[in-house]
């Protein structure tokens, strides 16, 4: 099975603008989960979706946002960028089952300036 | 609330030497999973292994081994005789049992391999 897959990998945008970052998970996964990675705060756990769904959400503000599609794609949408918002963005994808492990994707390296 | 500990933040070793990747966590659920994850500089995680609470029998598959202590709430993992190729940040990760996708991360330990 191909892996989970994230586009763009590289992204630079400038402060004030929006982004939409893109998310496929394996096939057959129905679970997709948003996760930030910056050196200061380490992994933070975003949000979850599953069956299109928002099943639980991270302590992130507003201008964080997802979605899921019916199937299974998620895209994650950041408005308004701040510097701080420069981090690395990992998208993980599970088969449904509480015990499942997560499958992360290579990332997207989001740089704002 | 979870938490995970990493108590190490960078470890140095030769190449076939032994070596152990500590891990503690606090959690209020009664059945919860645990995970290792390994990060190489190409920034993928990748899944190592993992252990639900209830199930304490600790394992080794191939070059890898845990040691999950429920009473000490510790989820250890050792690489045996190290390669240059386990040059990596190491993740140890909990989820709760009714937290969905969401995993709570330590802060992650440098391992450094050298030949």
């Amino acid at each position: 099975k191909a892996g989970v897959t994230q586009t763009p990998r590289y992204l630079i945008k400038t402060r004030g603008q929006q982004v939409t970052l893109s998310c496929s998970p394996i096939s057959g996964h129905r679970s997709v989960s948003w996760y930030q990675q910056t050196p200061g705060q380490g992994l933070q756990f975003l949000f979850e979706y599953f069956s299109e769904t928002q099943r639980n959400k991270g302590n992130f503000p507003g201008r964080f946002s997802g979605r899921q599609f019916s199937n299974s794609r998620s895209e994650m949408n950041v408005s308004t960028l701040e510097l701080g918002d420069s981090a690395l963005y990992l998208c993980a994808s599970r088969e449904p089952g509480s015990s499942y492990e997560q499958y992360f994707g290579p990332g997207t390296r989001l740089t704002v300036t | 609330a979870q938490k995970v500990t990493q108590a190490q933040t960078e470890i140095s070793v030769v190449e076939k030497e032994d070596v152990t990747l500590d891990c503690v966590y606090e959690t209020r659920d009664t059945t919860y999973y645990l995970f290792w994850y390994k990060q190489p500089p190409s920034g993928e995680l990748v899944f190592l292994i993992r252990r639900n609470s209830f199930d304490e029998q600790n394992e080794i598959s191939g070059r890898y081994s845990w040691n999950f202590q429920k009473s000490t709430s510790s989820f250890n993992f050792t690489i045996t005789a190290s390669q240059v190729v386990d040059s990596a940040v190491y993740f140890c990760a909990l989820r709760g049992g009714t937290s969905y996708g969401k995993l709570t991360f330590g802060q992650g330990t440098i391992l450094t391999v050298h030949p």
